[in-house]
């Protein structure tokens, strides 16, 4: 199947600091990324659309200010988490369908973020 | 709000057994459904997709899918100790935009 990559797996930061988490397509390219957020015992949920070359789309209530999602390229998306909080504390997943109109998306292996 | 529905479990089911995971959705227009599996800590892994109604059968697993009873499920024949995970149903509501809404899993433990 499709490699999507994450980095950082893992990270923790003093609240008030920024965090970037990059997303990167290896083996494919991907003109649209997608960034969740998963609490513990809860669900994946939607945050951003990353389109490259252009603005990202965030979901209703993801504040994109505090969320800053760059789409430099057709590998590579990078989520930056800008003056964390303790309440940012959670797990990252990025996505990208392996072609092109596809409706499957692959994950990458998340990034868990802990904010003290 | 559009939404998508599973029972949270566990389930549990002998080694070898079927186990059954079912999944409802809210919208009748929904052509993208998914099942993913996701082990604890880890990211989801795509499972099965499918896009018409009826069953689609990838080795082990099937997927069975009804629009008009807006109901989608999983069958996992000869359960393995290795199954053990949350099954997360997800659903495409826009119709080709990937934008995937997941219902909040169930969790199967496959028993010795």
């Amino acid at each position: 199947g499709a490699v999507v990559s994450q980095h950082p797996s893992r990270v923790i930061c003093k609240s008030g600091t920024s965090v970037k988490i990059e997303c990167r397509s290896l083996d494919f390219q991907a003109t649209t990324m997608f960034w969740y957020r998963q609490f513990p015992k809860q669900s994946l949920m939607l945050m951003a659309t990353s389109n490259e070359g252009s603005k990202a789309t965030y979901e209703q209530g993801v504040e994109k200010d505090k969320f800053l999602i760059n789409h430099a390229s057709l590998t590579l998306s990078t989520l930056t988490v800008t003056s964390a909080h303790p309440e940012d504390s959670s797990f990252y997943i990025c996505s990208a369908p392996h072609k092109q109109g596809s409706y499957e998306q692959y994950f990458g292996p998340g990034t868990r973020l802990t904010v003290t | 709000q559009k939404e998508v529905e599973q029972n949270s479990g566990p389930l549990s089911v002998p080694e070898g057994a079927i186990a059954s995971l079912n999944c409802t959705y809210s919208d009748r227009v929904s052509q993208s459904f998914f099942w993913y599996r996701q082990y604890s800590g880890k990211s989801p892994e795509l499972i099965m997709s499918i896009y018409s109604n009826g069953d689609k059968e990838d080795g082990r697993f099937t997927a069975q899918l009804n629009k008009a009873s807006q109901y989608v499920s999983l069958l996992i024949r000869d359960s393995q100790p290795s199954d053990s995970a949350t099954y997360l149903c997800a659903v495409d509501f826009t119709g080709g935009g990937n934008k995937l809404t997941f219902g909040t899993g169930t969790q199967l433990k496959v028993e010795l």
